[in-house]
């Protein structure tokens, strides 16, 4: 079965930087694209950034352009963000999700458990 | 940069039909997708391309799309429905949520 396995989350000062993992498994992981969503304490679901399949195509917010990198590693089965530039805004829960298929025409299918990101200032 | 709005809430008897929506600028001409979040729980995908339904999620769950409006209906509302929804599309090779709908029984 498909399972996505976050890692790295903490606590953080402002300015400094994080880098979270996610272990994929169940799947062929070079034949989907994959998300980060981000949902702060108490709010709503914030999309973060997409890697396409052999990780030369990604997007980002642009809340976060600049300051987070997404990367895949499909000989691992892993996704990272690097995220430099802290802010406490920054603080989220942060999920790894997989595209459906077709350039996100199936919707995000499965989410992972998340990983918390709390950013002191 | 493309918006879509829902309501903070809606409120539906147990039992009858719960209708959330999702408003956006001629969104009839994208995808949409919808998500349940229970609490302490990761997203759950409930319909894809506005009115598919992914394995598992029951048949009372439907979807539709027009205009400027696309529709999460969920008919025979559960205690176990009570949740989080997300409607969300792409725009621009980016993905836009919406804020979320809190459906909750009378």
């Amino acid at each position: 079965q498909v399972q996505l396995v976050e890692s790295g989350g903490g606590v953080v000062q402002a300015g400094r930087s994080l880098r979270l993992s996610c272990a994929a498994s169940g799947f062929t992981f070079r034949s989907f694209g994959m998300h980060w969503v981000r949902q702060a304490p108490g709010k709503g679901l914030e999309w973060v950034a997409v890697i396409w399949y052999d990780g030369n195509n990604k997007h980002y917010a642009d809340s976060v352009k600049d300051r987070f990198t997404i990367s895949r590693d499909n000989s691992k089965n892993t996704l990272d963000l690097q995220m430099n530039s802290l802010r406490a805004d920054d603080t989220a829960v942060y999920y790894c999700a997989r595209d459906g298929g077709d350039y996100g025409d199936y919707g995000v299918d499965y989410w992972g458990q998340g990983t918390l990101v709390t950013v002191s200032s | 940069s493309y918006e879509v709005t829902q309501a903070l809430s809606v409120s539906v008897a147990r039992g009858q039909t719960a209708r959330i929506t999702c408003g956006g600028h001629n969104i009839g001409s994208k995808n949409v997708h919808w998500y349940q979040q229970k609490p302490g729980q990761a997203p759950v995908l409930v319909i894809y391309r506005d009115n598919k339904r992914p394995s598992g999620i029951p048949e009372r769950f439907s979807g539709s799309n027009s205009g400027n409006m696309a529709t999460l209906t969920i008919s025979r509302a559960q205690a176990g429905d009570e949740a989080d929804y997300y409607c969300q599309v792409w725009d621009s090779s980016t993905v836009v949520f919406g804020g979320g709908t809190k459906l909750t029984f009378l």
